[in-house]
């Protein structure tokens, strides 16, 4: 594979379920990200992770909880949402901006919580 | 703030040129970014340009930055239905990892 890969590509899940969602980069890059998108809404940075540390941290729910054991792998745990969380769920990968810092993004998952 | 503003909607005709334009606030931008995502799928990355440049060319694509009107612009030329997607425009400023991204404009390619 390469690129960016994401799993599952469509979820549907009750507010009481918990779930993960998976991303993996095959790019080499040091930077990972979550971003939401929303209908009608600007993309919405969540998390951030550098070299497997989180870096930022968007003012997001503590019901959304990410995890990167090392630099291609990056999830994100989900727990007790709510039907506002339903969305388009993407992972992004990057060099450390101190040059271009473009982003690559995989094809998301389509998240909805009933 | 931290807007970066875009029309909502384009429709051409196939073979002419298409034009996006975006606005953004900050004058520490130090990157600016076209995504294109089409339905079902990522942002996929288009082109950039870096701040102290006016224009960059990339076969049929061509970006205008005008850093004083903090305005940028994204030309397609002969542009063909494969383009029919939403165009999003990005800023980042300084060293941050963060990209800010405007809500999208959608182009229709009619045939």
């Amino acid at each position: 594979e390469t690129g960016v890969t994401q799993t599952p590509r469509h979820l549907v899940m009750g507010m009481t379920n918990k779930k993960s969602l998976k991303c993996e980069q095959h790019l080499g890059h040091n930077a990972m990200y979550w971003y939401k998108q929303s209908a009608k809404k600007p993309l919405e940075l969540m998390f951030v992770y550098n070299f497997k540390e989180q870096t930022e941290n968007n003012s997001v729910p503590s019901r959304f909880s990410p995890e990167c054991p090392n630099s291609s792998h990056l999830f994100l745990h989900l727990h007790t949402l709510q039907p506002e969380d339903s969305a388009l769920y993407l992972c992004a990968s990057g060099d450390s901006p101190s040059g271009s810092g473009e982003q690559f993004f995989g094809p998301g998952t389509r998240l909805t919580v009933l | 703030g931290e807007d970066v503003e875009q029309s909502l909607f384009l429709s051409v005709r196939e073979g002419d040129s298409s034009v996006i334009n975006c606005t953004y606030t900050d004058s520490s931008s130090t990157y600016l970014y076209w995504y294109k995502q089409e339905p079902g799928a990522g942002l996929q990355l288009l082109t950039y340009i870096f701040s102290n440049m006016d224009m960059k060319q990339d076969q049929r694509l061509t970006v205008l930055l005008n850093k004083k009107d903090k305005h940028l612009s994204l030309r397609i030329a002969d542009t063909q239905t494969g383009d029919s997607a939403i165009y999003f425009c990005a800023e980042r400023r300084d060293s941050s990892y963060k990209l800010i991204f405007g809500s999208g404009t959608r182009l229709l390619v009619r045939p």
